[in-house]
């Protein structure tokens, strides 16, 4: 298996313009998690979904964010327009079970700089 | 307001010696833990959980404690390896209808050979 798929593994762009960040989750999770890692705050949860609808998004700053997972094995997250606090580490995880008590299976990030 | 909160952002120890890494919680609710461990470059993965009716999970050279009264929890390893050296962080999940993940800060142990 190949495990979360994120990409890209590296953007740079600046302020102003829309980002978008993309991830295939591992195939039969039904869960998907996009968290946000900074030095401050650790890894912040900023939305997920189950079975392709999402449960909670109370976690995304603002409206410059927004997700969509228009299929099982696809999902995006857009930043629009981007800001230089938004550089930070994204990471997309799956889960095969919203109870969660199995563990969830990180990508291996998106690492945004917004100059 | 972090709900989960790791207070040393850095920890050093010796090969061979004890590690200990400590995490408390603010919410009573909060009733299963887990670990994970995170090397650069690479997304975090799981290293070993504790549900709330227990207090001690065991596996290999990690532990994990829980004191419930006191809302903490630690992770021991023993005997550290420097392969161990990574940022490692503890995540609670807060149950109810829009089950998730919550994480500290994390912390960066670093073993030295």
């Amino acid at each position: 298996d190949a495990g979360v798929i994120q990409s890209p593994r590296h953007e740079v762009t600046e302020m102003g313009q829309e980002v978008t960040l993309r991830c295939k989750p591992i195939s039969g999770h039904n869960s998907l998690f996009w968290y946000r890692q900074t030095m401050m705050r650790g890894l912040e949860l900023l939305i997920y979904f189950n079975n392709n609808v999402p449960i909670d998004d109370s976690g995304m700053p603002e409206d410059r964010f927004s997700a969509k997972m228009p299929n099982a094995s696809f999902s995006t997250l857009k930043i629009q327009p981007s800001e230089p606090r938004d550089s930070a580490v994204y990471f997309c995880a799956s889960s095969p079970d919203r109870a969660l008590t199995d563990t969830q299976y990180f990508g291996p990030g998106t690492r945004l700089t917004v100059l | 307001d972090q709900q989960v909160k790791q207070n040393s952002p850095s920890l050093s120890v010796q090969e061979g010696r004890i590690s200990i890494l400590n995490c408390d919680y603010t919410n009573s609710m909060f009733d299963y833990f887990l670990w994970y461990k995170k090397y650069p470059a690479e997304g975090p993965t799981f290293l070993i959980s504790i549900s709330s009716i227990k207090d001690k999970n065991e596996d290999g050279r990690f532990t994990v404690f829980l004191n419930k009264s006191a809302k903490h929890l630690s992770l021991h390893i023993v005997p550290s390896q420097p392969g161990d050296s990574a940022v490692y962080f503890c995540a609670a999940l807060t149950g109810g209808a829009t089950n998730k993940l919550i994480f500290g800060t994390g912390t960066l142990l670093a073993v030295q050979p």
